[in-house]
């Protein structure tokens, strides 16, 4: 199999606070994950490729200091969204990389109020 | 111009139905191609891949067109389950980055 989890599955919090979401792929080791952001009645768009053990690399317009990501083991990415504001509102999205294959997280639906 | 461009939805057809939906590419670099299924508020999941060779699995028929860039997904015998947004997909080799189209909605009625 191939699963992947995200925690929190939602998360309510308030302009200015940082929120941490967690990625883990539950059966298999990932070397790369992606993490992916997704806007009502939008597509994903890819915001940033995370790899263990070296530092993520963002696509273009994404803020590296507002998001940060940390890929500490062949298991875990975290993505942190600090000092988040009302436009951070979305569904967060990460995919953890088995083979040619990416698996996605049942994602993250965050609400700054 | 959008990387990957789908039909505006949503569709809106009876059980039993035939839909088709396209998607358009702007990258020739592109190498790989999927469609997926995304369900209200959950992640997208794999539909299938799509092959030069065309390829069927079920109801289910994918096409890719390279030299049009042009990918096309059919579903016959619509069922109600089958309601979801469906998004085109590519793949850059470089990376594994995946670009997704903003998906076309279908709606399957009684």
């Amino acid at each position: 199999g191939a699963v992947v989890s995200q925690h929190p599955s939602w998360v309510i919090c308030k302009s200015g606070t940082s929120v941490k979401i967690e990625c883990r792929s539950l059966d298999f080791q990932a070397t790369t994950m992606f993490w992916y952001r997704q806007f009502p009645k939008q597509s994903l768009m890819l915001m940033a490729t995370s790899n263990e053990g070296s530092k993520a690399t963002y696509e273009q317009g994404v803020e590296k200091d507002k998001f940060l990501i940390n890929h500490a083991s062949l298991t875990l990415s975290t993505l942190t969204v600090t000092s988040a504001h009302p436009e951070d509102s979305s569904f967060y999205i990460c995919s953890a990389q088995k083979r040619d294959e990416q698996y996605f997280g049942p994602g993250t639906r965050l609400t700054v109020t | 111009r959008k990387e990957v461009e789908q039909d505006p939805g949503p569709f809106n057809v009876p059980e039993g139905a035939t839909v088709a939906f396209n998607c358009t590419y702007s990258n020739s670099a592109s190498q790989s191609f999927f469609w997926y299924r995304q369900d209200c508020r959950k992640e997208p999941k794999l539909l299938m891949s799509v092959y030069s060779s065309g390829n069927e699995d079920g109801r289910f028929t994918a096409q890719l067109n390279r030299a049009s860039q042009y990918i096309s997904l059919l579903i016959r015998d619509s069922k109600l389950s089958d309601s979801a947004t469906y998004l085109c997909v590519l793949l850059y080799n470089q990376g594994g980055k995946l670009i997704f189209g903003q998906g076309t909605e279908l709606s399957v009625k009684p």
